[in-house]
């Protein structure tokens, strides 16, 4: 069965410095990889998606990046963290095949910037 | 997307009772629609989902209907307990398009 994994759980950093979450997916190959973010009380703003290695699509221009250095790792960057960048970071994979697929999420990553 | 700086709407029910909740959906090209549920502090799971070659879908206490004539999307939970308290998003998709999620509804349920 397929798996996604989301770490650090939880990240308390000031402002200005770096940031880095990582996401791993396991039992498929070749998925869709989605970075999402929610403010508290608000809907899923989509941030970045990938359908492949090294292939990024940015969704909002923002203060974050994402990287995808091997198929099933998705990783959420920032060299300068801001105040606004605090939310609910959730990663997402899908299978990377036609017609369309369940979006399966992880358990989050909870960022506040102080 | 708009939605995602908005308050999310409330359901409030009582233990027992069932619930409705809605969904307007935007694009009429869209095949594919799942009920996603959220937790407090959790990443969402997918609850049921629905093609667009269907107008009702049951699962374990739960029914979606879809009418395509107004892009309308409910999502029914019978017999509500405490457990069922959370938000519910609902996300419409297409093939090789990216998921496009609702706003979100907060559901609470009293004992």
């Amino acid at each position: 069965s397929q798996t996604i994994h989301q770490w650090p759980a939880t990240l308390v950093q000031p402002v200005g410095s770096p940031l880095s979450l990582e996401c791993t997916v396991e039992g498929t190959s070749n998925p869709n990889l989605y970075w999402y973010r929610q403010a508290a009380g608000r809907g899923l703003q989509l941030l970045f998606y990938s359908v492949g290695i090294g292939q990024i699509s940015s969704e909002v221009p923002q203060n974050l990046s994402a990287s995808r250095p091997q198929d099933r790792q998705f990783i959420l960057s920032s060299k300068k963290l801001l105040l606004s960048d605090s939310g609910f970071y959730l990663c997402a994979w899908e299978k990377g095949t036609a017609g369309a697929n369940v979006l399966t999420f992880g358990a989050g990553s909870r960022l506040t910037v102080l | 997307g708009e939605s995602v700086g908005l308050h999310l709407p409330t359901l409030s029910v009582q233990e027992g009772d069932n619930s409705i909740i809605n969904c307007a959906y935007s694009n009429s090209a869209s095949d594919y629609f799942i009920w996603y549920k959220q937790e407090s502090g959790k990443g969402p799971q997918f609850i049921i989902d629905i093609r667009s070659n269907m107008d009702k879908r049951q699962g374990q206490r739960v029914t979606v209907l879809l009418n395509k004539t107004v892009k309308h999307l409910s999502l029914q939970i019978a017999a509500t307990q405490p457990g069922d308290s959370a938000v519910y998003f609902c996300a419409e998709n297409r093939s090789f398009q990216k998921l496009v999620f609702g706003t979100g509804t907060r559901l609470l349920v009293s004992p």
